[in-house]
């Protein structure tokens, strides 16, 4: 596609449950990135994928918080018995190697009730 | 303190305005970045920078690497240009993850 696509674009779900959030990147782009943007707060990374290098997952708050990147494209995000204070605007950008030229997708907004 | 810093976190002006927005930050860096966040989340990228001035319409970007702080400017500011603007930068050491200023909120007022 054109752009970075992220689906759902909002997701409410029940604490406790599982969710996952899906990005597609631009194709070609080696490097994935996901943030979180939390009520009035700035942009928190989460975690960063480059091609086949092994993930930095160093900014994931907790061990419910995982993902993957299948085939080098489409990254997934899984939170595991979601708390409410994980209630935030999930955002997924893509480059083409890292450090410059990143196009972000429009986001998920996640709501824990 | 945060690395990045960003002034003022809110910003009202009327429409035709000229808007300075500053961004200070602490560490070293490959580059730095100014995004544009509207209503709704979505993020575009406006510029990246690591040295001098960089202009695209009626954005103007410039970088100070000695004094570690970059302004976006907006000329002839139009209602459209209401968004959050975000400075975010590569640091040296870890120059893959962007770490973000805390945003401006602008407001342009017909």
């Amino acid at each position: 596609g054109a752009g970075v696509s992220q689906s759902p674009s909002n997701k409410v779900t029940e604490k406790g449950k599982d969710v996952e959030l899906r990005c597609d990147p631009i194709s070609g782009h080696t490097a994935l990135y996901w943030y979180r943007q939390s009520l009035g707060q700035g942009l928190e990374f989460l975690i960063y994928f480059q091609g086949n290098s092994a993930p930095d997952k160093s900014g994931l708050p907790s061990d419910r918080f995982s993902a993957e990147r299948t085939g080098g494209s489409v990254s997934t995000l899984t939170i595991q018995r979601t708390q409410q204070e994980d209630s935030a605007v999930y955002l997924c950008a893509s480059s083409p190697q890292g450090n410059y030229g990143y196009t972000f997708g429009s986001g998920t907004r996640l709501t824990v009730v | 303190k945060n690395e990045v810093e960003q002034s003022p976190q809110n910003l009202t002006a009327q429409e035709g305005e000229f808007i300075t927005i500053n961004c200070s930050y602490s560490v070293g860096i490959s580059a730095l970045h100014w995004l544009q966040q509207h209503p709704g989340g979505g993020i575009v990228s406006l510029f990246m920078l690591s040295s001098g001035k960089k202009k695209h319409g009626r954005l103007i970007a410039t970088i100070n690497i000695q004094e570690k702080h970059s302004s976006l400017h907006i000329t002839a500011s139009h209602p459209r240009d209401s968004a959050v603007y975000i400075c975010a930068v590569n640091s040296n050491l870890r120059a893959q993850k962007l770490v973000f200023g805390q945003g401006t909120r602008l407001t342009i007022n017909p």
